[in-house]
C-alpha cells in the first residue's frame, strides 16, 4: 500500500522564480493538505484540497497556489520565490476533510 | 490567534525512564488532539491521536487530555534511544462549522541517553 509521495524530494531556486511540487495522496484517500516547515519550526497550514477545489487556507499571500486532479494528486505552486520561502514542504493526506493526515517525506526547496 | 504551545527542549531522559512531554493550546472549541514523532530530516509520523477528556494508552505510549486546563501531553514509558526525535503536538481548531485544519507547535525535542 503506497503511503503519500511527493516529488521532488530536493530543489534548488532563485529568488523571483516561480516552483511547482506535486503529491500523490495515500490509497483511499481523497483529501490533500499541504504545510510549510521552517527550520526548527513546527508545520504550518497552506491549504486544503478536496473535491478539486479549495476548501480551507491558511495564512499565506495569493503566491501559494494549489490544484487537485481527478485521481486526487495534487500541486502546490509558488511563483515569485523569496528566501523565506526556503523550507520543507510537506504533503499530508486523508479521507475526507475530518480524516487524521498522513504526511509524505516533503519536498525540500532552497531560494538562494 | 490559535496558539499551541511546547517546551522546544531538549529534553534528556536515560533509557528506560518516563518520558514526559507537554502542550497547551488557546481555543477552547478544540476537538481533537494529536501526537506526531518527526525525526531529524523526515516528516511527521502520527503516533496517538485524542479526543476525549482521560487517558489514552498505545502499547508505550499514553497521552493525556485535560479540555478545562486546555492541556495535553504525552508520556513514553521505558524510553528507548529509538525514540530520539522532535514530538509535535498538533490540535484540530474548527472554524465556523467547516472542517477543521490542524495546528503544530514548535515541537519538544527528545534525547534518550543509552
Amino acid at each position: 500500500d503506497a503511503g503519500v509521495t511527493q516529488s521532488p524530494t530536493h530543489l534548488i531556486k532563485t529568488r523571483g522564480q516561480q516552483v511547482t511540487l506535486r503529491c500523490s495522496p495515500k490509497s483511499g484517500h481523497d483529501t490533500v493538505s499541504w504545510y510549510q516547515q521552517a527550520l526548527g519550526q513546527g508545520p504550518q497550514f497552506i491549504f486544503q484540497y478536496y473535491e478539486e477545489e479549495e476548501r480551507q487556507r491558511g495564512n499565506f499571500p495569493d503566491r501559494f497556489s494549489g490544484h487537485q486532479f481527478p485521481n486526487y494528486s495534487s500541486e502546490l505552486n509558488v511563483n515569485a520565490l523569496l528566501l523565506g520561502d526556503s523550507a520543507l514542504y510537506l504533503c499530508a493526506s486523508s479521507f475526507g476533510q475530518a480524516g487524521e493526515l498522513f504526511f509524505g517525506e516533503g519536498s525540500r526547496l532552497t531560494v538562494l | 490567534q490559535k496558539e499551541v504551545e511546547q517546551n522546544s527542549g531538549p529534553l534528556s531522559v536515560p533509557e528506560g525512564a518516563i518520558a514526559s512531554l507537554n502542550c497547551t493550546y488557546s481555543d477552547r472549541v478544540s476537538q481533537s488532539f494529536f501526537w506526531y514523532r518527526q525525526y531529524s530530516g523526515k516528516s511527521p509520523e502520527l503516533i496517538m491521536s485524542i479526543y476525549s477528556n482521560g487517558d489514552k494508552e498505545d502499547g508505550r505510549f499514553t497521552a493525556q487530555l485535560n479540555k478545562a486546563s486546555q492541556y495535553v501531553s504525552l508520556l513514553i514509558r521505558d524510553s528507548q534511544p529509538s525514540d530520539s526525535a522532535t514530538y509535535l503536538c498538533a490540535v484540530k481548531v474548527w472554524d465556523g462549522g467547516s472542517q477543521g485544519n490542524l495546528i503544530f507547535g514548535k515541537g519538544t525535542k527528545l534525547s534518550v541517553k543509552p
